[in-house]
């Protein structure tokens, strides 16, 4: 089925962890995107990038690292985990401002 | 820069009576536009979009929402509220490669 693939859908960490969010499409689209959501506070965009190779930071890009290797998956690292990223993690994806398409969610706790 | 704006945080509406979500937008251009809907942990949900087509959207569980340049509006509605409603509610705006989100407005519905 066409869409988003996001996993893990929940995760816990030790502080000072590290782990990969992984985000894949299969819909060819150029723009990828990963957001936080805290309460309270929508959306925030956490990196984003706009084809295979091409990275860019968003809002709240402390503490995270992007590749676009292909044009397919945009994992989201977490070099060193820390209670502050505890949050509900989204991925996204869309070209030519058709449509979004989101992922479904990874709730990750970091103790 | 492009921007949407709901101008509400928070609405609560009675079981059975109209709902509307306000959402303004700002862009040089006429954007792609959104509703999401996101019930409690759960992911986000398309609910309509408007890609310069007809300014009257309809879209799922009879919501619809119209476009108004002269407003620079996008404004969800639905006539009569369900106690299935109640969820947060975003709305999103897509440029050729970004897509730029509201703040979400929390319906709650009153039995």
């Amino acid at each position: 089925n066409a869409g988003v693939t996001q996993t893990p859908k929940f995760q816990v960490l030790k502080t000072g962890q590290s782990m990969t969010l992984q985000c894949a499409q299969d819909m060819n689209h150029e723009y990828m995107s990963w957001y936080r959501q805290d309460p309270g506070m929508g959306l925030r965009l956490i990196h984003y990038s706009v084809g295979a190779g091409i990275t860019d930071q968003g809002e709240v890009p402390n503490g995270y690292n992007v590749s676009r290797s292909t044009t397919e998956d945009f994992p989201l690292r977490l070099l060193s985990a820390a209670p502050s990223q505890t949050s509900v993690y989204f991925c996204a994806s869309s070209s030519g401002g058709v449509q979004a398409f989101f992922g479904q969610g990874t709730r990750l706790t970091v103790v | 820069a492009q921007s949407v704006t709901q101008l509400d945080s928070h609405v609560s509406v009675s079981e059975g009576t109209p709902v509307l979500l306000r959402c303004n937008y700002s862009s040089s251009y006429s954007p792609s536009l959104f509703w999401y809907v996101q019930h409690p942990n759960k992911g986000l949900q398309l609910l309509l979009k408007y890609t310069s087509a007809a300014t009257l959207v309809k879209g799922i569980n009879g919501f619809e929402a119209e476009f108004k340049k002269s407003e620079t509006s996008f404004h969800l509605t639905k006539p009569s509220a369900h106690m299935s409603d109640a969820a947060e509610y975003f709305c999103v705006g897509a440029g050729a490669n970004n897509l730029f989100f509201g703040t979400g407005t929390r319906l709650t519905v009153i039995p």
